[in-house]
């Protein structure tokens, strides 16, 4: 089944306490790409990846680290994680074109305490 | 500047009834795709229907359509026939030709009243 996985779901953690989540496609997608949902603001892109050692920042990197080492994976990294990044965090891959839609893992919900 | 949005953060429409969901739009790309996406309350994201900024006919996908009005930089989602499944968040979103980035509109909750 063509999908996409982030791990974990849920985690509450405290501040400071580095964290990843993980998030892996099947669909051999080149674009990779993490956003976060917060009440009011909708869907704020994080990071993206048009390829294997290709990221860009979106327009809320900051706090955040990604790397893309292959081409089915894209962690997002939390090396210091604050409240305020206390959110719905969502994975999504594509292929590049412009009709092509984005493919959305199931979220993460990360409580930072 | 927002690159999109959408101004109705809530609507209500009755069971059978058609609703309009607003989305305008900011770009200064000729070539750009519009998205739309629906989540439920048990909040996954599930893409509903897409229009190309060349496409000259209105997207259609079932009882979902998009009423794309390109010098207006507005790109409606029209439901037809609403059930009560179809209460939900809405997001209206685009990618540009240049540069990668996908943007989202702020949502739109739909709620459908029997």
């Amino acid at each position: 089944e063509a999908q996409v996985t982030q791990n974990p779901r849920y985690l509450i953690t405290v501040t400071g306490k580095k964290l990843t989540v993980t998030c892996s496609q099947n669909m051999n997608h080149e674009y990779m790409s993490w956003y976060r949902q917060d009440p009011g603001l909708g869907l704020r892109q994080i990071y993206y990846s048009m390829n294997v050692e290709v990221t860009d920042k979106g327009d809320v990197p900051e706090g955040y680290k990604v790397s893309r080492k292959e081409k089915r994976n894209f962690p997002l990294i939390l090396e210091s994680p604050s409240p305020n990044q206390t959110s719905l965090y969502f994975c999504a891959s594509s292929l590049t074109g412009l009709t092509d839609t984005q493919y959305f893992g199931p979220g993460t919900r990360l409580t930072v305490l | 500047a927002q690159k999109i949005t959408q101004t109705q953060p809530g609507m209500f429409v009755q069971e059978k009834e058609a609703v309009t969901l607003d989305c305008t739009y900011d770009t200064s790309d000729q070539s750009y795709g519009l998205f739309w996406y629906k989540q439920p309350s048990s909040g996954e994201m599930i893409f509903l229907i897409y229009q190309g900024s060349y496409d000259e006919q209105n997207a259609t996908e079932g009882r979902y359509s998009l009423n794309f009005q390109k010098a207006r930089k507005s790109a409606n989602l029209v439901i037809s026939a609403s059930q009560l499944g179809d209460s939900a968040m809405y997001f209206c979103a685009m990618r540009e030709n240049t540069g990668n980035q996908f943007y989202f509109g702020t949502g739109t909750s739909l709620t459908v009243i029997p």
